[in-house]
């Protein structure tokens, strides 16, 4: 399989600053990845896609000024979390698309990485 | 839209007996991927099985096993011989197949303890 690497796996930060999180894709470039909020005892909810050299597309509902993404290459993709507020607290995950073999241009599993738990106080 | 639904919130098992978890799904698609994810307390979400819409056969993983019935849109999960390590929760998924890197739809979610 392939590996995603998602950094840092938790965070403190002090409400009103900014904290950015790294999600990596080590083995494989991914031109599209994805931000998923969760809380608590439930499910995933996708906040945005990330485009390698383009805007991310940010779900209904999210902020797009408060949920900045930036897909500067093919194997990175950051999302900052600005002037933080305790209802920001939550583990956010990201997923990248592996492409398809053969040439093929459909991708035919999502990678996730390990998650980011942020804790705003 | 799609949408993903998971009716059974919570299930618990006897270690070594057989568990079925249900996924209903919603979509005018035809051409389609359909998944379960498990996530077990490290939060590290962990593909288990992948189901291709256009493929009539039930797809197998070891003790995983699926039961996709395209027409009632209905796609289970079974796992047989229950061990401690399935403990964890299962997330059904939904995904088109065209396209690059399109975006998942998941359930939410069924926790599955296991029993000793």
């Amino acid at each position: 399989g392939a590996v995603v690497s998602q950094h840092p796996s938790r965070v403190i930060c002090k409400s009103g600053t900014s904290v950015k999180i790294e999600c990596r894709s080590l083995d494989f470039q991914a031109t599209t990845m994805f931000w998923y909020r969760q809380f608590p005892k439930q499910s995933l909810m996708l906040m945005a896609t990330s485009n390698e050299g383009s805007k991310a597309t940010y779900e209904q509902g999210v902020e797009k000024d408060k949920f900045l993404i930036n897909h500067a290459s093919l194997t990175l993709s950051t999302l900052t979390v600005t002037s933080a507020h305790p209802e920001d607290s939550s583990f956010y995950i990201c997923s990248a698309s592996k492409p398809g073999q053969g040439g093929v241009w459909r991708s035919t599993e999502a990678f996730f990485g390990q998650g980011t738990r942020l804790t705003v106080v | 839209a799609q949408t993903v639904t998971q009716s059974q919130p919570e299930m618990s098992v006897q270690e070594a007996e057989t568990v079925t978890l249900s996924c209903t799904y919603d979509t005018s698609e035809s051409d389609y991927y359909l998944f379960w994810y498990k996530q077990p307390p490290s939060r590290q979400m962990i593909l288990v099985i992948r189901q291709e819409a256009y493929k009539q056969q039930n797809a197998t993983e070891n003790r995983f096993s699926v039961n996709f019935q395209k027409a009632a849109k209905s796609f289970s999960l079974k796992i047989s011989d229950s061990q401690l390590g399935d403990a964890a929760m299962y997330f059904c998924a939904y995904r088109r197949r065209t396209g690059w890197g399109e975006k998942l739809t998941f359930g939410t979610g069924t926790r599955l303890t296991i029993i000793p």
